[in-house]
């Protein structure tokens, strides 16, 4: 099924500290996950990618981790700023990298100065 | 490159018209584009898979003769509401995939605001 959430939860941190967001996802099957950043008024933008051969994926200020076992998935912002506000949504495809995605639910994070 | 643009940003119309929202790969070819819809603080959900000239696949509950869509180009989906109503009042977004240029499953547009009076 479809992790799909109705309204989105929301978390606040203060600049300079770290931010873990986390998402379930129900879909045994999938085997590609990706993390997006979506401000307002825009369309989602990449922030970074799993596969599911593997637990854990580092890029320039962001952490990947995935439990299969739990079926869960976290984003972890380093050195959190205001300009990481935004909503953040995971999203799962079976299969190949190129199959559709569903999207999870979402987490609003606000950045205070 | 990658960039995916949508046509227009923002629109208001009243109840009963049909609106054509373009969404174009500017610098790759597309065989693959998808339609989001996203209702205010709530995830995207997908719509249909745009299929370069071939039918559109739907999502389930998602009405084909209400969402036309046409990806006659390899660059070019449209997606057309027909006769609006305030119901049909969100935020459509599409993606498309870039397949051989970039390790991103799909690249997206910044979306367009329908708003039906």
């Amino acid at each position: 099924g479809e992790s799909v959430g109705l309204h989105l939860p929301t978390l606040s941190v203060q600049e300079g500290d770290n931010s873990i967001i986390n998402c379930a996802y129900s879909n045994s099957a999938s085997d590609y996950f990706i993390w997006y950043k979506q401000e307002s008024g825009k369309g989602p933008q990449f922030i970074i990618d799993i596969r599911s051969n593997m637990d854990k994926r580092q890029g320039q200020r962001v952490t990947v981790l995935l439990n299969k076992t739990v079926k869960h998935l976290s984003l972890q912002i380093a050195a959190t700023q205001p300009g990481d506000s935004a909503v953040y949504f995971c999203a799962e495809t079976p299969g190949t990298s190129y199959g559709k995605l569903t999207f999870g639910q979402g987490t609003i994070l606000t950045v205070h100065p | 490159g990658a960039v995916v643009s949508q046509h227009p940003s923002w629109v208001i119309c009243k109840s009963g018209t049909s609106v054509k929202i373009e969404c174009r790969s500017l610098d790759f070819q597309a065989t693959t584009m998808f339609w989001y819809r996203q209702f205010p603080k709530q995830s995207l959900m997908l719509m249909a898979t745009s299929n370069e000239g071939s039918k559109a696949t739907y999502e389930q509950g998602v009405e084909k003769d209400k969402f036309l869509i046409n990806h006659a180009s390899l660059t070019l989906s449209t997606l057309t509401v027909t006769s609006a109503h305030p119901e049909d009042s969100s935020f459509y977004i599409c993606s498309a995939r870039a397949r051989g240029i970039s390790n991103q499953p799909q690249h997206f547009g910044d979306g367009t605001r329908l708003s039906i009076l």
